[in-house]
């Protein structure tokens, strides 16, 4: 399995841009970064995703590095009800379409 | 939203008794998944099903068992409830495997005393 490794925790001011990075340097040329999000006691929620180019859609964007060793989450004008788990998953190609989450990033978003 | 329904959303039972939870969907998705998610593990695949009466295993399928007589239902059934059962479930549906997009249900918070 492709392993992830995102910070624990970040910090964001409302308004500014959320930056959250998420190292995958295992990953191999089929599989695809997934980002979601889970706020507090709810169902996780799916963000976005992507292979090797760049990805933006109504949440957010998804910026992966050449080498697709690392990508970034990027949330433009971050608000309080970002404020959630960021899950960066690499989808494991040999179960399908099974997600493994991991720990994820705490962010939280403040006035 | 997807249209998920997962009932019961909560339960109190005592071990040794039989649970069954189950995952409605109204979207005629062909895939279904039941996570269940525990503090200091994050989310774990018990089982998932890959259309009606195809069912495989999960990283934490030990205790549980899994069936899909029709597309818009998934049910998950622990034969006999455990202490190290009590968690959050969540069902999760997906069109298409390829994509690897899953939609999430609200979740079903099992105690079991």
């Amino acid at each position: 399995d492709a392993k992830t490794t995102q910070p624990p925790s970040m910090d964001c001011a409302e308004g500014r841009a959320a930056n959250l990075p998420c190292n995958h340097s295992t990953i191999s040329g089929n599989e695809y970064v997934y980002w979601y999000r889970q706020i507090h006691s709810q169902g996780p929620q799916y963000i976005i995703h992507g292979l090797k180019n760049n990805e933006t859609n109504e949440m957010a964007s998804l910026i992966i590095t050449e080498d697709r060793k690392s990508s970034t989450l990027i949330l433009p004008h971050a608000t309080l009800r970002d404020t959630a788990v960021y899950y960066c998953i690499v989808r494991v190609v040999e179960y399908g379409n099974k997600l493994v989450f991991g720990a994820g990033t705490i962010l939280r978003v403040k006035s | 939203d997807a249209g998920i329904t997962q009932s019961p959303r909560h339960k109190v039972t005592e071990t040794g008794t039989p649970v069954t939870l189950r995952c409605h969907q109204t979207e005629n998705h062909r895939y279904m998944y039941w996570y269940r998610q525990d503090p200091g593990h994050g989310l774990r695949l018990i089982h998932y099903s890959y259309g009606v009466k195809d069912t495989d295993k999960g990283e934490v399928s030990d205790g549980y068992s899994v069936s899909r007589s029709k597309t818009e239902d998934f049910l998950l059934t622990l034969e006999s409830a455990t202490s190290s059962q009590t968690s959050v479930y969540f069902c999760a549906i997906s069109r298409q495997e390829i994509r690897g997009e899953l939609f999430f249900g609200e979740g079903s918070r099992l105690t079991v005393l």
